[in-house]
């Protein structure tokens, strides 16, 4: 199975920040990597797919890199609505996998 | 607009077995493979596995392997998931969500979430 190490666990940020969040697979997974949003209570949502392309109708100070191993999700000027649970996922093999979870929160 | 609407919570013994369900609507049912992820509380994504509603193929994680069971009928767009031998851990929220291979085999629209309680 493919590990997804996702970091770091936690980050606190305040509105307008930028903020990065890393994603490390064990073996290459190419492109097959998505990030993913969730808000309390909620199920998740699209952000990013193919490790670049923004999902339609996600603002574009969402923006993701990496190919590979290595995946990076950047939020540029964070607003009240983004702080939330961050997961990656890869799409490269079965079984899927996803990272742990990235928590970001209100500094 | 795409939608998936998945049945209501449950409550179930242990050694039970529940069924949820995952309506779609607002594109070709046929056409998109249904995954399945559960998520216990406080905790991360897990994958349970996938299916191919246009011709009922499916593939489960190693974990889960002799204890789930997905499935369809097309004639009402709807797929099920069933997980039996239930127990505590299987306490979770189960959600079904559309692989998108248009879009890097990403998960692009999910259920609401299925809430199943294991307890005696």
């Amino acid at each position: 199975d493919i590990q997804m190490t996702q970091s770091p666990s936690s980050l606190s940020a305040s509105v307008g920040d930028s903020v990065t969040i890393t994603c490390r697979a064990s073996q290459s997974i190419s492109n097959y990597l998505s990030w993913y949003q969730q808000k309390p209570g909620k199920a998740p949502e699209l952000l990013i797919y193919s490790a670049t392309s923004l999902q339609s109708g996600v603002p574009s100070r969402f923006g993701g890199s990496g190919s590979g191993t290595d995946f990076t999700l950047t939020i540029s000027g964070l607003q009240p609505e983004d702080f939330a649970i961050y997961y990656c996922q890869q799409s490269y093999s079965n079984p899927i996998t996803f990272g742990q979870g990235t928590r970001l929160e209100v500094k | 607009q795409v939608q998936l609407v998945q049945s209501g919570a449950e409550v179930k013994k242990p050694g039970a077995s529940v069924k949820v369900s995952c309506k779609a609507s607002g594109y070709t049912f046929t056409s998109y493979d249904i995954n399945w992820v559960r998520q216990a509380t406080g905790q991360g994504l897990e994958w349970m596995g996938w299916m191919n509603p246009n011709n009922g193929d499916t593939g489960y994680a190693q974990k889960f392997q002799g204890r789930v069971s997905m499935t369809r009928d097309t004639s009402i767009n709807t797929a099920y998931m069933e997980l039996s031998s239930l127990r505590s851990e299987d306490t979770a929220v189960y959600y079904c969500a559309r692989r998108d291979d248009s879009r890097g085999y990403s998960r692009d629209c999910w259920g609401q979430g299925t809430l199943v309680t294991v307890s005696s």
